[in-house]
């Protein structure tokens, strides 16, 4: 069965350090999405990927989030600056168009010291 | 925006009795509730779900209720097992490929 997958597993990287955290969404799916979990809370969305562009974000989401398709396959989150807050796990999720069931990847445990 | 409350946040139950965790959504136009387990440092992992057209779905120890004019929703493991301890989280979407709002999670321990 597809899987979406994610790398790294986990990152470590300094405050004010940019990091790149890569998705590979199951082939046929269109939509795209990244969702943050800190330690211990729930899982919160970021954004939402559609054609080509961002079809929604969250008050999360600001000027130190990106997301690009760079490639037919990848599907990327960039962090500028890291900070301390950012620490969490970024999961990334997509679906096929015109169902609800989206498909998680196992997850980028990010940590930033 | 649209919110999901969950609760209890902590269930302690006695192997082989019920657990039942509850939720309730803000906007009515809601039309998916997804429920998701997800054990320690793993991903969310659908369990089972109901659409805002049907009122009750089962799966085998597993059911979910819906209560569209109330807008609650509730999650219904019968004959608990040590397997079922996990974090349970409740969910909540407008549309088809519309974003996942997730309540705040209910940790459920099953006791020997």
């Amino acid at each position: 069965e597809p899987e979406v997958t994610q790398t790294p597993s986990h990152q470590v990287t300094q405050m004010g350090q940019e990091v790149i955290l890569r998705c590979v969404p199951i082939s046929n799916h269109l939509y795209f999405y990244w969702y943050r979990q800190i330690l211990g809370q729930k899982v919160e969305f970021l954004v939402s990927f559609y054609n080509n562009e961002i079809s929604e974000k969250s008050e999360i989401f600001d000027d130190q989030f990106s997301v690009e398709r760079p490639d037919g396959s990848n599907f990327t989150l960039k962090i500028r600056s890291t900070k301390l807050e950012d620490s969490a796990m970024y999961f990334c999720a997509s679906v096929s168009g015109g169902v609800y069931e989206q498909y998680f990847g196992p997850g980028t445990r990010l940590t930033v010291t | 925006g649209e919110n999901v409350e969950q609760h209890p946040s902590t269930l302690s139950v006695q192997e082989g009795d019920s657990a039942v965790i509850k939720c309730t959504y803000s906007d009515s136009a809601s039309n998916y509730f997804p429920w998701y387990k997800q054990e320690l440092g793993k991903r969310p992992q659908l369990i089972i779900d109901i659409r805002s057209n049907v009122g009750e779905k089962k799966d085998q120890r597993i059911a979910v209720t819906l209560n569209k004019t109330a807008k609650h929703f509730s999650l219904h493991i019968t004959e608990t097992q040590p397997e079922d301890s996990a974090v349970y989280f409740c969910a909540a979407l407008l549309n088809r490929d519309d974003k996942i709002i997730f309540g705040k999670g209910t940790r459920l321990h099953i006791l020997p």
